[in-house]
């Protein structure tokens, strides 16, 4: 059974950090992994996608990396600003085929303050 | 604008009283499913489809049902809610084929 964990749990750091939030998965025959970001009481934001094949994903001060082997993406927010604070989380699609349902992490909750 | 959709997006109800939340995509994919995102368990999977006539369990299906008639539509019914299914619910859309999926807002449901 395909396990996801996301650490750390919390994070508060400055405004113009630069900060790493991992993600680990227990089953590496994943077909891809996908980042969110959740705001409170809101829906979930799809903010990059990575395919299993794919190393790292770009979008904007937002890059995400894929280890499958070792089980680990990391999301890298380039200096972090207030409106970054949410929850990220991140979800894997295992097996092979392309559907199939997301597993999720707990998430990482993240304030960037002024 | 391409979305998913959700109604309502609040609902406090009574312990047995049938409810259906209703979920529309406007991106013509064909893979939908349900999400309940409670403290402490993360986001579970409740029900999938993976085309219209076409649906199966997920992770927590117990005491809910779905049906897809329409490629757009998928409703989530609670025949009888329970206290216990008070959560935050979630409708998701793929296209399949390895894409992302895209969430809808949510709907919050109370079950007293």
């Amino acid at each position: 059974k395909q396990e996801v964990t996301q650490i750390p749990a919390a994070l508060s750091v400055p405004e113009g950090e630069n900060l790493v939030l991992n993600c680990s998965f227990t089953d590496s025959a994943i077909y891809n992994l996908q980042w969110f970001r959740q705001d409170p009481g809101k829906g979930l934001t799809s903010l990059l996608l990575i395919q299993s094949s794919q190393r790292e994903q770009t979008s904007g001060r937002l890059n995400a990396s894929l280890d499958k082997s070792s089980g680990r993406s990391t999301l890298y927010i380039a200096a972090s600003q207030p409106g970054d604070s949410a929850t990220y989380l991140c979800a894997v699609i295992t097996g092979g085929t392309s559907y199939g349902k997301l597993t999720f992490g707990q998430g990482t909750i993240l304030t960037v303050h002024p | 604008e391409a979305q998913v959709t959700q109604n309502p997006r609040y609902l406090i109800t009574v312990t047995g009283k049938k409810l259906t939340v209703t979920c529309s995509q406007n991106m013509n994919h064909e893979y939908m499913s349900w999400y309940r995102q409670d403290p402490g368990l993360g986001l579970r999977q409740i029900y999938y489809s993976m085309n219209v006539e076409v649906t199966d369990k997920g992770d927590v299906p117990e005491g809910y049902k779905v049906s897809r008639k329409e490629k757009r539509n998928f409703p989530l019914i609670l025949e009888s809610p329970s206290p216990n299914q008070t959560s935050l619910y979630f409708c998701a859309s793929t296209p399949g084929g390895g894409n992302e999926q895209f969430f809808g807002p949510g709907t919050r449901l109370t079950v007293l």
